[in-house]
């Protein structure tokens, strides 16, 4: 079953770091675009950033020089590390497959609050 | 960037009726569009890309259409688990890839 899966959300202080992790099974990471997609409580969808199958990524402008997309792909896994944490970064994050996102994780929530 | 706008933001429809959603492009994106389904607490489900194909086990209740700029999803007749927030995104010319602010579809 082609499925993604992700944690290492969780309660932050603001200036803190956190890094989430999404699992795949079913396909592999590195032979796909893979994205981190976020969602503000009651907002809309930003894709924050975005790793290449060739290695090449992507930032919004709102993440750039604090978060950090990698895989590793003998465990298959997509990773998102999380630096300087702002209040507004507070979202569920979700890890998507394809630059048409079909195939996406259940979310892990990130909260930002002293 | 390419900006996606979804109209309207909320439309009121009655179970069996037709729901008729717009999204426009700021630019041409050919037709590298796809639409997805929300429901509270889930992840979005992609229900069409290519702006006309759906994805798979996708009802044939859902249809998508246009390209260039002007994007529809018609949802032939509203069942009860239909009722949703619906998000648009392109994927032609990117990055970034980019959502519209979604239409949310609720029981009249």
């Amino acid at each position: 079953e082609v499925q993604l899966v992700e944690s290492g959300g969780g309660l932050v202080q603001p200036g803190g770091s956190l890094r989430l992790s999404c699992a795949s099974s079913g396909f592999n990471v590195s032979s796909n675009y893979m994205s981190w997609v976020r969602q503000a409580p009651g907002k809309g969808l930003e894709c924050v950033s975005v790793i290449y199958s060739g290695g090449y990524t992507y930032y919004a402008d709102s993440v750039r020089g604090r978060f950090t997309i990698s895989r590793d792909n003998s465990k298959n896994m997509l990773f998102l590390q999380m630096n300087s944490l702002r209040v507004e970064d507070t979202a569920t994050y979700y890890c998507a497959r394809d630059q048409y996102f079909d195939i996406w994780g259940r979310g892990t929530l990130v909260t930002v609050s002293s | 960037e390419i900006v996606m706008t979804q109209s309207p933001g909320t439309l009121s429809v009655s179970p069996g009726e037709r729901a008729t959603l717009s999204c426009r492009a700021s630019h041409s994106v050919s037709s590298s569009l796809a639409w997805f389904q929300q429901k509270p607490g889930q992840a979005p489900r992609l229900l069409i890309y290519g702006a006309s194909t759906r994805a798979t086990g996708i009802p044939a209740r859902f249809s998508g259409s246009g390209s260039g700029t002007e994007f529809t999803l018609t949802i032939s007749s509203l069942q009860s688990e239909d009722f949703a927030v619906y998000y648009c995104q392109q994927y032609d010319y990117w990055p970034p890839l980019t959502f519209g602010g979604g239409t949310k579809v609720e029981i009249k």
